[in-house]
């Protein structure tokens, strides 16, 4: 089916160093959307992007919309142990208004 | 915020037997529903979208009749596995979107089929 990628599919840090990840779309996107998935959890939703080179902040997390619109990024500062988890970028995909989702990034914290 | 109670957490068949799961939206009315399946470190793959009352579409490649997908009410979504098969053990996951057009999602159902 339909995947947007993400890189990178992996990510180890020491606890207080920075995280980004990166989502990239071949197509113009209405909005994006970033969920976090804990291990052994369900996604939650943690924002949506919809201008065109929109940057939101929530606490350690940044998140960007690329000026084109195919591209996103969820940046966070000074990682914690509570921020490991799966993070997704979503994107709508098609008149359905379906959410189609990234290939995810893991992060893994060290403390 | 927004609840959706996905029903049951685990389950364990076997092979040949159905298995049905359930997606409710608890306190929203939930237009559109959808169906994922999760592998171990995957990503989500949207399965099929549900509407209430009209038939599910389905995504390319998911078998429809397979996976039964009903959505009787705007608060019920169900996903039956039919005659399930090993392969098909994975963790099934639901999400429902109301008025606000937020995603929201139920817990998963882990499906081990022997």
């Amino acid at each position: 089916g339909q995947q947007v990628m993400q890189i990178p599919q992996y990510q180890h840090v020491q606890e207080g160093e920075d995280f980004t990840t990166y989502c990239n779309s071949s197509t113009t996107l209405s909005n994006i959307q970033w969920y976090k998935q804990r291990p052994g959890g369900h996604p939650v939703f943690l924002i949506q992007l919809v201008k065109s080179g929109e940057v939101k902040k929530q606490k350690r997390l940044t998140f960007q919309f690329g000026e084109a619109k195919k591209n996103s990024s969820l940046h966070i500062t000074a990682t914690q142990t509570t921020d490991v988890g799966t993070y997704f970028c979503a994107e709508p995909g098609g008149a359905t208004n379906k959410l189609i989702f990234g290939t995810g990034t893991l992060l893994a914290v060290q403390p | 915020g927004a609840v959706v109670s996905q029903h049951p957490s685990w389950v364990i068949c076997k092979s040949g037997t159905s298995v049905k799961i359930e997606c409710r939206s608890l306190d929203f009315q939930a237009t559109t529903m959808f169906w994922y399946r999760q592998f171990p470190k995957k990503s989500l793959m949207l399965m099929a979208t549900s509407n209430e009352g009209s038939k599910a579409t389905y995504e390319q490649g998911v078998e429809k009749d397979k996976f039964l997908i009903n959505h009787a009410s705007l608060t019920l979504s169900t996903l039956t596995v039919t005659s399930a098969h090993p392969e098909d053990s994975s963790f099934y996951i639901c999400s429902a979107r109301g008025a606000t057009k937020k995603l929201f999602f139920g817990s998963g159902t882990q499906l081990s089929v022997l």
